[in-house]
């Protein structure tokens, strides 16, 4: 079946810091990109919509210069958040689309201390 | 606006009882439907999809479509204390492949 990594799986950083998170599909070409994040016990918030080769699609309310997605390749997207809060301290996860099927990484924990 | 809604739960049932779980949609050209599992603390995954009316079945899980009343269930047969999870219902409307996500019902098997 399609698989879908995540890197790094749990991320430690200070105020102020940026990190960066990708998300591979490894055994199919995703010409799209989901990505979520989730707060404890609450639903999935989709954040941003990337295509290979072209500028990502915010959803309201994102922020698109502290959330820059780059979908470089079919197989790779990275999210950077920029100058992390501790607000910003959530459970991210990325899914990429297989024909009319999205399957999702396994999600990156980050905390903003 | 397009919503999916589910009741959040939790729904309790039995080791070995058929737990069924229920969504409905808004959008009436939503064409493709898919349940997600998510175990507390992980991401979700995917185990059943479902694009034309009436049951799908893929081992303990079935999956039943009814477009004119907007409505999609999972039956989750013999349950298994290891099925106790939140399961998302999602729709993708016709031209979009940007699923739509409900919050989830909260299953709890219990031996």
């Amino acid at each position: 079946g399609a698989v879908v990594s995540q890197h790094p799986s749990r991320v430690i950083c200070k105020s102020g810091t940026s990190v960066k998170i990708e998300c591979r599909s490894l055994d199919f070409q995703a010409t799209t990109m989901f990505w979520y994040r989730q707060f404890p016990k609450q639903s999935l918030m989709l954040m941003a919509t990337s295509n290979e080769g072209s500028k990502a699609t915010y959803e309201q309310g994102v922020e698109k210069d502290k959330f820059l997605i780059n979908h470089a390749s079919l197989t790779l997207s990275t999210l950077t958040v920029t100058s992390a809060h501790p607000e910003d301290s959530s459970f991210y996860i990325c899914s990429a689309r297989d024909y009319d099927s999205q399957y999702f990484g396994p999600g990156t924990r980050l905390t903003v201390t | 606006q397009k919503e999916v809604e589910q009741n959040s739960g939790p729904l309790s049932v039995p080791e070995g009882a058929i737990a069924s779980l229920n969504c409905t949609y808004s959008d009436r050209v939503s064409q493709s439907f898919f349940w997600y599992r998510q175990y507390s603390g992980k991401s979700p995954e995917l185990i059943m999809s479902i694009y034309s009316n009436g049951d799908k079945e893929d081992g303990r899980f079935t999956a039943q479509l009814n477009k004119a009343s907007q409505y999609v269930s999972l039956l989750i047969r013999d349950s298994q204390p290891s099925d106790s999870a939140t399961y998302l219902c999602a729709a993708v409307s016709g031209g979009s492949y940007i699923p739509t996500f409900g919050r989830g019902t909260s299953l709890i098997v219990h031996p």
